[in-house]
């Protein structure tokens, strides 16, 4: 297995451009996940997806952030327009079941973007 | 005050030392407790799960205190390879309106030198 697929690696972009990250879940996982990592905040939820449907998007930061699962294979995260404070890394993550998730059921993270906002 | 809540470090120790992280959380309701490895640049990677009585991997050995709202892990003959950020995670309860939401710590940064 491939594990979660992210991509870009890197992003650097100006100002009030418009920034789309893209992540691709292990095959058969129910749940997925967006996060952003910065020194001062740590590990932030973003927003948590169970069978493609938005669940909890209460982590999302304002309305230039937003997020879309249009099938099982495929997750956008889009920045519009993009400041330089969005400079962070951006984790996409997934697990294998949905809400009813065993206890100890693992998170599985790709390998991030790192976004750079000028 | 944060829901979970870590001593960021750094901790310096050497080669075969024993060091011990500790980790709070403020959600009573929280369910199941786990210890996430992070490499420089690197995405996080579970490490251990936290269990009531305690339980022991190798060098690395997790404790809870449900009634203290502690938990911790004690890695012992620190290895140059254990050189990480050590991350406490806290998943509250499902059911409800509650979906098992996972809550990361800010991490523990180690480095183990020779």
């Amino acid at each position: 297995d491939a594990g979660v697929i992210q991509s870009p690696r890197h992003e650097v972009t100006e100002m009030g451009q418009e920034v789309t990250l893209r992540c691709k879940p292990i095959s058969g996982h129910n749940s997925l996940f967006w996060y952003r990592q910065t020194m001062m905040r740590g590990l932030e939820l973003l927003i948590y997806f169970n069978n493609n449907v938005p669940i909890d998007d209460s982590g999302m930061p304002e309305d230039r952030f937003s997020a879309k699962m249009p099938n099982a294979s495929f997750s956008t995260l889009k920045i519009q327009p993009s400041e330089p404070r969005d400079s962070a890394v951006y984790f996409c993550a997934s697990r294998p079941s949905g809400l009813n998730a065993g206890s100890n059921e693992k998170l599985f993270f790709g390998s991030g973007t790192q976004l750079s906002v000028l | 005050r944060k829901e979970v809540e870590q001593d960021p470090g750094p901790f310096n120790v050497p080669e075969g030392a024993t060091v011990a992280f500790n980790c709070t959380y403020s959600n009573s309701a929280s369910q199941s407790f786990f210890w996430y490895r992070q490499d420089c640049r690197k995405e996080p990677k579970l490490l251990m799960s936290v269990y009531s009585s305690g339980n022991e991997d190798g060098r690395f050995t997790a404790q809870l205190n449900r009634a203290s709202q502690y938990i911790s892990l004690l890695i012992r003959d620190s290895k140059l390879s254990d050189s990480a950020t050590y991350l406490c995670v806290v998943r509250e309860r499902a059911g409800g309106t509650s979906y098992g939401k996972l809550t990361f710590g800010q991490g523990t940064i180690l480095t183990v030198h020779p």
